[in-house]
């Protein structure tokens, strides 16, 4: 069974202040590490698709990297419009089926 | 191009009381699935499709039905509502498990409240 767990559960920031939030995952035969992100109220909102371990991807102030075991997201020098919730997930095997984990709630502080 | 719409936004049901909530898609997307959200919990997937005419259940099937019987729509039904269906409830499509780029673009969601 795919799993996916994500740390910290809230991160706060101050403004320009860069972290780090982490997904470590077990997944059977991985075909991609997916991010979201999304705000309240809302659906979440696509950000980024990872394949391979050693693969990295940029948004402005966003980079997501990944190993075999676990992917992060890098935020350098947030703006208090970073903050949401951050969602990671994965999809194994043969099928489309996403496996989320718990989200990591970011608030950046003016 | 509208992407994924869900209707309705906000519903109040009570006890036993059954509901269909609306899911279409204009981006000729292959896979469609429901997910539902609860504090605490992620999100859990509750049914999905492969394409029209075929649907299976998910991890937290139990009090739904769907079916597809278009590529564009994918409705959720609630036969006997209970309070423990409280929740928020997203609809997802993507192109399908035979491509790469198969992220997922998600409607706004319906807030659901059973008394």
């Amino acid at each position: 069974e795919d799993q996916v767990t994500q740390s910290p559960e809230a991160l706060r920031l101050q403004e320009g202040e860069s972290s780090s939030l982490n997904c470590s995952y077990t997944v059977s035969g991985l075909r991609g590490l997916f991010w979201y992100r999304q705000d309240p109220g809302k659906g979440p909102e696509f950000l980024f698709t990872l394949y391979s371990a050693g693969e990295e991807k940029e948004k402005e102030r966003l980079k997501a990297t990944l190993t075999k075991k676990e992917s992060f997201l890098h935020i350098t020098a947030p703006k208090p419009e970073d903050s949401a919730t951050y969602l990671c997930a994965v999809q194994g095997g043969a099928n489309s089926k996403l496996t989320f984990g718990k989200g990591i709630t970011l608030s950046v502080r003016p | 191009n509208a992407g994924v719409t869900q209707t309705p936004k906000f519903q109040v049901l009570k006890t036993g009381q059954s509901m269909t909530l609306q899911c279409a898609q204009d981006m000729n997307h292959e896979y469609m699935s429901w997910y539902r959200q609860d504090p605490g919990m992620g999100l859990r997937l509750i049914h999905y499709s492969v394409g029209a005419g075929i649907t299976d259940q998910g991890e937290v099937p139990n009090g739904y039905n769907v079916s597809r019987s278009t590529t564009e729509d994918f409705p959720l039904r609630l036969l006997s509502a209970a309070p423990s269906q409280t929740s928020v409830y997203f609809c997802a499509s993507s192109k399908g498990q035979k491509v790469l780029n198969t992220e997922a673009f998600f409607g706004q969601g319906t807030r659901l409240t059973v008394v």
